[in-house]
This record gives structure tokens, sequence and C-alpha cells, in this order.
């Protein structure tokens, strides 16, 4: 059974820095890695998406890096700004017919002004 | 319409009751998921729908509940004799076929 772990689970950082957020799964054989943004009393909102053969992918200040072989995915956040504090999910999609998510609990970012 | 609408956007009943969450689609997404979001914890997969075929029900936690979708469409997630436990953030999302997935905003289900 897939299991996804992100660390940490809160980080307070202040403006301007930059920052990595990471993401670790058991099993490798994935379909595809994304990384969600949800804000309080929101729904997830789409950050970046990597399928199993790509390393990473890259979106405004947002990179994101894949290396399946060792179970490991990072978000990095560049000149982070108050407007980013919200929770990062990270999810893995096992392809095939069971088309499901299986989601970590998130980092919880706060960005100080 | 141009995301997914769920719908009530929040709920409050007594425990015992049913409840019924609707969720529409993104037009044209053939597939359809429900996930659950307890306070402090990660999502959920509850039920998975994917164009006529049978649905993936494999996340649902008991027979108290159920979910049906009419065609590549609305569908809805019932929960009979609600409990306390079951108050969440029940989260519906939808994907063409093939990767990414654009979510909705929930619906949170408190139950007193």
């Amino acid at each position: 059974k897939q299991e996804v772990t992100q660390i940490p689970a809160a980080l307070s950082v202040p403006e301007g820095e930059n920052l990595v957020l990471n993401c670790s799964f058991t099993d490798s054989a994935i379909y595809n890695l994304q990384w969600f943004r949800q804000d309080p009393g929101k729904g997830l909102t789409s950050l970046l998406l990597i399928q199993s053969s790509q390393r990473e992918q890259t979106s405004g200040r947002l990179n994101a890096s894949l290396d399946k072989s060792s179970g490991r995915s990072t978000l990095y956040i560049a000149a982070s700004q108050p407007g980013d504090s919200a929770t990062y999910l990270c999810a893995v999609d096992a392809g095939g017919s069971a088309r499901q998510l299986t989601f970590g609990s998130g980092t919880q970012l706060t960005v100080l002004p | 319409g141009a995301g997914v609408s769920q719908s009530p956007s929040n709920k409050v009943t007594e425990k015992g009751k049913d409840v019924e969450l609707r969720c529409d689609p993104i037009s044209g997404h053939t597939a359809l998921y429900w996930y659950r979001q307890r306070l402090g914890q990660g999502l959920e997969f509850l039920i998975y729908f994917q164009g006529n075929s049978a649905p993936d029900k494999s996340g649902l936690p008991s027979d108290r509940f159920s979910a049906e979708r009419t065609g590549e469409s609305v569908s809805t997630l019932t929960i009979q004799r609600t409990q306390q436990e079951d108050s969440a953030v029940y989260l519906c999302a939808s994907s063409l076929a093939g990767p990414g997935y654009t979510f909705g905003s929930g619906t949170r289900l408190t139950v007193v």
C-alpha cells in the first residue's frame, strides 16, 4: 500500500526566503506526482504535475523535482511571499485502472511579512 | 462549467440523519472522485467513477456511504445515519482520462 509522507508538518519563514518542502513515497511504481495548495476553508489548487518519466517541472517561482527511484519529491519556492502562506499537499497517482491519489498530510507554510 | 462545483458548501446535521452531497464536474471530464479530509489530516480516497465503468468503491469506509453518478455528469454522495466521526470536508475532483485533477471547494459536514 502506497504511503506518502511530508516533512516538515509546519514551516514558518520570513518573507523573501527560499524554501524546500519534502515529500516521500514508499512505492516507486507511480504514474505521476502532483503538488497542490490548499487555503483555509477552500479546495485544492493544482500547482505542478510531474509525470513519472520527468525529473522536474517549473511554474514561476515554483520548481518541483521527482526522484522516482528513491521515492522523493521536493517543492522549491523561491523568494517566498506572505501570499504563499497555505498548506501544500503532495499526492501520488498510481495509474492503471485504480486511478486514485494518495495524499500526504501536508506542510503548513507561513510566510511572515 | 468553468470548475468543479460542490453543494452545499456547509452542512450541519444531527446525528442519525441522512445527508446528500452534490458534485458538478467540469463538462467533458469522464473521471470523478470523492475524497474526505478530516480535521488536521490528509485526504482519504472514497470512490472513483470513470465513464460508464463500474465505480471503484474501495475507499468507502462503511455501508452507510454510497455514491451515484449519472453518465458523465452530476454525482451525489449519500451518508446514511450520520455519526460524529463523519464530520469532515468532502472534496470532489474531476479529470479527463489522462493525468491532472481539478478539485471543488468542498462541502464541510458537521454532525452534532
